[in-house]
């Protein structure tokens, strides 16, 4: 298996409370992402880096934040958490960008 | 926009049944379609595909790219309890190194 841990893996929060998620790799791959997966949902893409300090948008990221400050860790904030961000949330990642990605095992987060 | 969708969003089979999943796609810059099983926890990887009408095979599944008209099937053969997962195809975009994933097909398998 990847060498991929996410912290906590279980989260209860209040909202309006800030929240940080990690992701940590032992495979020093350049491309991380993190998802988070809904029911009926499938899972979308809140933001990905394609380096140290390279970070982009995805296709949810309105309310998260995201920062690669060495390669092997990729952190995910919600600045203010609120029920809506109630999730699944994985992070994932890749050697070239261009190849499948591995995931972590995911951290459920509960806002209340 | 930019779309995955997969069919039938669930499926129950019998032990020894085969199944055909569908994934079609709309990506503006497709590069390749990718699938995965989900069981309880993360999606593991099971097949990239880049090139149309080249089958893929592990045991006994299979999977094949259509480019012309945009779709993928994932084939199950005598389906086994430890088939049931849901199955999630994703289509990478290759003008951002982002993939877009389908909602998932849940497939139980029946003793």
């Amino acid at each position: 298996d990847a060498g991929i841990t996410q912290s906590p893996r279980h989260k209860v929060t209040e909202t309006g409370t800030p929240v940080t998620l990690r992701c940590h790799q032992t495979e020093n791959h350049r491309y991380m992402y993190w998802y988070r997966q809904d029911p009926g949902h499938g899972l979308r893409l809140i933001h990905y880096s394609y380096g140290v300090k390279d970070t982009d948008k995805g296709e949810v990221s309105d309310g998260y934040s995201v920062s690669r400050s060495k390669t092997e860790d990729f952190l995910l904030t919600l600045e203010s958490a609120t029920s809506s961000q109630t999730s699944v949330y994985f992070c994932a990642i890749s050697e070239s960008g261009r190849d499948e990605q591995y995931f972590g095992p995911g951290t459920r987060l509960t806002v209340t | 926009e930019d779309k995955v969708v997969q069919s039938p969003l669930s499926l129950v089979v019998h032990e020894g049944d085969t199944v055909t999943l569908n994934c079609s796609y709309e990506v503006t810059n497709f590069r390749s379609l990718l699938w995965y099983k989900q069981e309880k926890k993360a999606p593991t990887f099971l097949f990239m595909l880049t090139s149309s009408g080249i089958e893929k095979k592990s045991g006994r599944l299979s999977s094949i790219l259509d480019k012309k008209e945009l779709f993928s099937i994932l084939n199950i053969t005598a389906t086994q309890t430890g088939d049931s997962a849901i199955y999630l195809c994703a289509s990478e975009d290759s003008g951002t190194y982002k993939y877009i994933f389908g909602t998932g097909t849940r497939l139980k398998v029946l003793a």
